[in-house]
Parts: C-alpha cells; sequence; structure tokens
C-alpha cells in the first residue's frame, strides 16, 4: 500500500461546477502538505502549501488538511476549462531532515466548456 | 526571477548507454531535489542536494547518482540505462531552509530504446 493514495480519475465536469480533489495518507509524521498542479508535458506547479491542520483559501482554491483523518483536500471554486490539468498532492514530515516530498499519483481533472 | 532550468528536455538512449541531466536552480535557492515519474510509479524522489552534499536519498538503485557545485547547479547520471528508466525526470529547488517550497522545473523526458 502506498503512504499516499489519490484517485486517478479522470474526473469530468462542466465550467462553473465546485471540484472537490482528495488525497488520504498512512503516515502520521506528515506535517507540510501542499498541492500542485501539472500540465500535460510539463512540470508540476505549486498551488497551495499548508503546515498542519487547518483551512487556506487561495483565490478559487481552498486546501483543507483533517490529520486526525489523514485526510486532504483541494476545492476549486467556478472551475473552468484551463483548470484541466493532473492535480497532484504531496507531503513531508519533521522526520525529513531536508525536502523530500512524498507524493499521490494524481487527479486527471477535465472541465469542459 | 527565472524559474528552474533543465537541460536537455528529450533525449533518446540505448540500453546500457549512461545518460547525464542538469538542472539550474531558481536564483538563490540553495537546495536541488531530482524526481522520476512514470505513468505506473507516478512521481517518486531520487535524492536532494544541499550545499554541495547530499541530504536525502530515495529508493533507487545506485546507479542512479547525482551531484551539485558550488554555484548549486546540479546534475543527476543513470548509469547502464534499462528500459524502465524511460521517464520525466523532474528537478525542484528550493531556499536553504528544511521543508521548503519547491518549485519545479520542466523536466527532461527520457526514452531508452
Amino acid at each position: 500500500q502506498k503512504e499516499v493514495e489519490q484517485d486517478p480519475g479522470p474526473l469530468s465536469v462542466p465550467e462553473g461546477a465546485i471540484v472537490s480533489l482528495n488525497c488520504t495518507y498512512s503516515n502520521s509524521a506528515f506535517q507540510y502538505f501542499m498541492w500542485y498542479r501539472q500540465y500535460s508535458r510539463k512540470g508540476p506547479e505549486l498551488l497551495m502549501y499548508t503546515y498542519s491542520s487547518g483551512n487556506k483559501e487561495d483565490g478559487r482554491f481552498t486546501a483543507q488538511v483533517d490529520k486526525s483523518s489523514k485526510y486532504i483536500s483541494l476545492f476549486i471554486r467556478d472551475s473552468q476549462p484551463s483548470d484541466s490539468a493532473t492535480y497532484l498532492c504531496a507531503m513531508s514530515g519533521h522526520n525529513n531532515a531536508g525536502n523530500m516530498l512524498t507524493f499521490g499519483g494524481g487527479t486527471r481533472l477535465m472541465v469542459k466548456p | 526571477k527565472a524559474g528552474v532550468t533543465q537541460t536537455p528536455r528529450y533525449l533518446i538512449k540505448t540500453r546500457g548507454q549512461q545518460v547525464t541531466l542538469s538542472c539550474s536552480p531558481i536564483s538563490g535557492h540553495r537546495s536541488v531535489s531530482w524526481y522520476q515519474q512514470t505513468p505506473g510509479q507516478g512521481l517518486q524522489f531520487l535524492f536532494e542536494y544541499f550545499s554541495e552534499t547530499q541530504r536525502n536519498k530515495g529508493n533507487f538503485p545506485g546507479r542512479f547518482s547525482g551531484r551539485q557545485f558550488s554555484n548549486s547547479r546540479s546534475e543527476m547520471n543513470v548509469s547502464t540505462l534499462e528500459l524502465g528508466d524511460s521517464a520525466l525526470y523532474l528537478c525542484a529547488s528550493s531556499k536553504d531552509g528544511v521543508q521548503e517550497t519547491q518549485y519545479f522545473g520542466p523536466g527532461t523526458r527520457l526514452l531508452v530504446l
């Protein structure tokens, strides 16, 4: 079983919909949680960075972390066709003396006009 | 500020050959991490370099190695290439702290024939 699980999708939604993307994890040492967006044939682009539990909002994006359930979410409001991409969750923990990220497998999102 | 750059962008090699990939981090960033991305395994951490020293290492065989120069530029080398080494190799840079936000380059797509 992988340390970080993410539904691969694809997830297809109409333009304007609210999108919910999720990851579960097993390592209780994870403290830092990130969401990256990756367009086809490009490198991942950081969207959200959250430390420990709670919510963080940035424009149309909201990240939620529930450490008690080992569950993180990314919500996208008013989704646009340009949001069509693969979304990767990533995390790291205090037991790592550096910058090593563990990634989920990614969820492919398609927003249809 | 210029982003992370990687060269070459595309590479075709044959089994048994070796390859060297290059990464130039964002100016002022001293940590460089390397990741391998494949459709089957997703994004997997290879190693991280900080101030010319390897700080973390993932679960990859010794054929995968790297180094970092005094100007923070980094190279990774794969010797005795195997078909399974075909992947997108991504470099990410961050500042000198631990658990810092990482910014990814566009990647080098390696095809092993």
